[in-house]
């Protein structure tokens, strides 16, 4: 069965605090790794897609990688403004759904 | 250009009536899909549509539950004789023709209260 697990569920950095989100993914043939972000009452907002093993995508303090089962978002000198929640989802080569994870709950604090 | 439009964006229903959610995607883009979010869980599937076709509703509940995408107007999404537990977030995203790991981009959500 297709799924993803993200961890931690929170955490908390003080802002300038460098660290990494993680996602584990098992799926028959990946069609493509997403990440997105999540502001509270608001619709997810798309950041990277990864293809495959090795590739790696940047985004102003952002950097996502991804190897054969797992992908990392890290996060290099955090801002309050940073704070959300961050998520990630897999799409496989069998079908065009995305199966999402829980989500990690960032906090930066000033 | 604006974005994938969904409203309401608030919408209560007492049990046992209908609620109808529209979605609006960006300019361009012919892929809708839906998705639930209940509070502290992640999004879940439900239906993926073209153009007058529904493509995948394995998501989605056989009963109550109906999606549409017709060749003009907004994809529409349809719940009838709601009871507590559809209480939840529905997100829209939309994407242009599919393609290898085609992004989605979602719309801001409408928020399903059952009273």
């Amino acid at each position: 069965e297709d799924q993803v697990t993200q961890s931690p569920e929170a955490l908390r950095l003080q802002e300038g605090e460098s660290s990494s989100l993680n996602c584990s993914y098992t799926v028959s043939g990946l069609r493509g790794l997403f990440w997105y972000r999540q502001d509270p009452g608001k619709g997810p907002e798309f950041l990277f897609t990864l293809y495959s093993a090795g590739e790696e995508k940047e985004k102003e303090r952002l950097k996502a990688t991804l190897t054969k089962k797992e992908s990392f978002l890290h996060i290099t000198a955090p801002k309050p403004e940073d704070s959300a929640t961050y998520l990630c989802a897999v799409q496989a080569d069998s079908n065009y759904q995305l199966i999402w994870g829980a989500g990690t709950k960032l906090i930066i604090k000033p | 250009n604006a974005g994938v439009m969904q409203n309401p964006r608030h919408l209560v229903r007492r049990r046992g009536q209908e609620a109808r959610l529209r979605c609006s995607p960006m300019k361009g883009h012919s892929h809708v899909y839906w998705y639930r979010q209940l509070p502290e869980e992640g999004l879940k599937f439900m239906v993926y549509l073209q153009k007058e076709n529904i493509i995948d509703e394995s998501g989605m509940p056989k009963e109550r539950f109906s999606a549409e995408f017709p060749k003009e107007g907004p994809s529409i999404l349809r719940i009838q004789q709601v009871v507590r537990g559809d209480s939840a977030a529905y997100f829209c995203a939309s994407s242009p023709p599919a393609r290898r790991g085609t992004e989605a981009f979602f719309g801001q959500g409408t928020r399903l209260t059952v009273v």
